[in-house]
């Protein structure tokens, strides 16, 4: 089982749309939740951390359910810019060097229609 | 503030060949990351670094690949010999702090499109 696994998609949508992608992780000691955006030929940006109380900043919503172990990300009224590949990370610490590192899963193709 | 420089951002190579990436963090970031991410797939991290020591480089194909961050800036990474599954982009990472952390922030350079014919 991958440690990280999302729907590859692609998620197409029309202009204006609602749509949610999710994300489930397999290391319950997991510690940090992100979401990175990353256009076509270009390098992963930070879109938002995930916080377990639920965070959104704009358009943007996302949720993070440790018990069931997975993160979503919902994004209202679809804009045309949006259409890019939603990247999501989980940060684990390792127990024997006590640094952490970054786990991503695959990304999901989202592309906004006119 | 300038962000993370990389360089070449493209290199063409025969297979069996050797080749060099080189990055520059952020100025004063204590962790260096390097990636490969092959199309359709998210970054598989290859190796950290804390200031210019390694800390994780469990997944670098060490017979073929080797990295450096000497002084604890500016880092190296190199494939010899390639191979065709090599190709993919490299792309180097930098935060700010020395073990990472829950409030850390990953920021990536323009990556080095690698393609071994």
């Amino acid at each position: 089982r991958k440690e990280v696994e999302q729907d590859p998609g692609p998620f197409n949508v029309p202009e204006g749309a609602t749509v949610a992608f999710n994300c489930t992780y397999s290391n319950s000691a997991s510690q940090s939740f992100f979401w990175y955006r990353q256009d076509c030929r270009k390098e992963p940006k930070l879109l938002m951390s995930v916080y377990s109380s639920g965070n959104e900043d704009g358009r943007f919503t996302a949720q993070l359910n440790r018990a069931s172990q997975y993160i979503s990300l919902l994004i209202r009224d679809s804009k045309l810019s949006d259409s890019a590949t939603y990247l999501c990370v989980v940060n684990i610490r390792d127990n024997t060097s006590g640094t952490y590192k970054y786990i991503f899963g695959t990304g999901t193709r989202l592309k906004v229609l006119a | 503030e300038a962000g993370v420089a990389q360089s070449p951002r493209y290199k063409i190579i025969e297979k069996r060949q050797s080749v060099a990436f080189w990055c520059n963090p952020i100025s004063g970031h204590a962790t260096l990351y390097w990636y490969q991410q092959i199309l359709g797939q998210g970054p598989k991290l290859l190796i950290q670094f804390q200031n210019n020591g390694v800390v994780d480089d469990s997944q670098l194909p060490k017979d073929r690949f080797s990295a450096e961050r000497l002084k604890g800036v500016d880092s190296t990474l190199k494939i010899q010999p390639a191979k065709l599954e090599d190709s993919a982009v490299y792309l180097c990472a930098s935060s700010l702090l020395i073990a990472g952390g829950t409030t850390d922030t990953q920021y990536f350079g323009p990556g080095t499109r690698l393609t071994v014919l």
